[in-house]
C-alpha cells in the first residue's frame, strides 16, 4: 500500500512569493495534519483537517492556510513567504481525528525561501 | 500549553552499548505519549506509544519506554544498540482528551559507531 505522499519534495522560492504544498493520505485515512520542522527542532503543528473541516490550528500566522478535498487529499498554502518559513513541511494522515490516533508521516517537502 | 523536553541533543554510542534517551513533558492531566524515529533519508515513523495500563511499553526493534507519572517522564531505552539504530528520535505527547495535536520535543540525534 502507498504511504503518505507529498509533492513536491523540494522547492525554492523567494521572499514574498506564495507556495502550495500537496499531500495524499494513506487510502482510507480521513484525517490530515500538517507540521513544520525547522532544522534542529521537532515538528510543530500547523493544521489538522478531518472530513474536509479544519479541526485544529497551531500558532501560525494567517499567511498559512490549508484545505482538504473530498478525496481527503490536502493542500497547505503559504502566502507572502518569509526567510523564516524555510523548513521541512510534513504531512501526516490518520484514520480518524482524536488525540490517540497513530500518525503516518510523509517524507516532507523541503521549502527554501531565498 | 504542554511542552516536551529532550535532554540530549546528540548521543554517540558504540555498538552493543545500552541506550537511554530522556523525555520529560509538562502537562498535569492524562496524556498519550509517543516516540517517533527518523532514519536517515526516511520519514518519521512510530517507534512505540503509551496510552494507559502497563507503564513499560515495548516497541519495534527492541526499544522500550517507561512512563513514570510522578516524574512526568517517558524515557526510551534499548539494552544493546546497533549501527542501524543511527537516527533522530523524537518524543511527543498530547493530552488524552478531545482532539489535541501532538507536541514534539526537539529530538535527539543518535549516532552508533562500530
Amino acid at each position: 500500500d502507498a504511504g503518505v505522499t507529498q509533492s513536491p519534495t523540494h522547492l525554492i522560492k523567494t521572499r514574498g512569493q506564495h507556495v502550495t504544498l500537496r499531500c495524499s493520505p494513506i487510502s482510507g485515512h480521513k484525517s490530515v495534519s500538517w507540521y513544520q520542522q525547522v532544522l534542529g527542532q521537532g515538528p510543530q503543528f500547523i493544521f489538522q483537517y478531518y472530513e474536509k473541516e479544519e479541526r485544529g490550528r497551531g500558532n501560525f500566522p494567517d499567511r498559512f492556510s490549508a484545505r482538504q478535498f473530498p478525496n481527503y487529499s490536502s493542500e497547505l498554502n503559504v502566502n507572502a513567504l518569509l526567510l523564516g518559513d524555510s523548513a521541512l513541511y510534513l504531512c501526516a494522515s490518520s484514520l480518524w481525528q482524536g488525540s490517540g490516533e497513530k500518525l503516518f508521516f510523509g517524507s516532507g517537502t523541503q521549502l527554501s525561501v531565498l | 500549553a504542554q511542552s516536551v523536553s529532550q535532554h540530549n541533543h546528540h548521543v554517540i554510542l558504540s555498538e552493543a552499548a545500552s541506550l537511554e534517551l530522556g523525555c520529560n513533558y509538562s502537562y498535569g492531566g492524562t496524556v498519550n505519549l509517543f516516540w517517533y524515529v527518523q532514519y536517515p533519508g526516511q520519514h518519521l515513523q512510530l517507534l512505540l506509544k503509551y496510552f494507559s495500563g502497563d507503564p513499560l511499553v515495548k516497541g519495534i526493534k527492541g526499544f522500550e519506554a517507561e512512563f513514570i507519572k510522578s516524574k512526568f517522564s517517558f524515557n526510551l531505552r534499548k539494552p544493546s544498540v546497533q549501527w542501524s539504530d543511527t537516527a533522530e528520535y523524537f518524543c511527543a505527547v498530547n493530552p488524552n482528551s478531545g482532539n489535541t495535536p501532538l507536541v514534539f520535543g526537539k529530538g535527539t540525534r543518535l549516532s552508533v559507531i562500530a
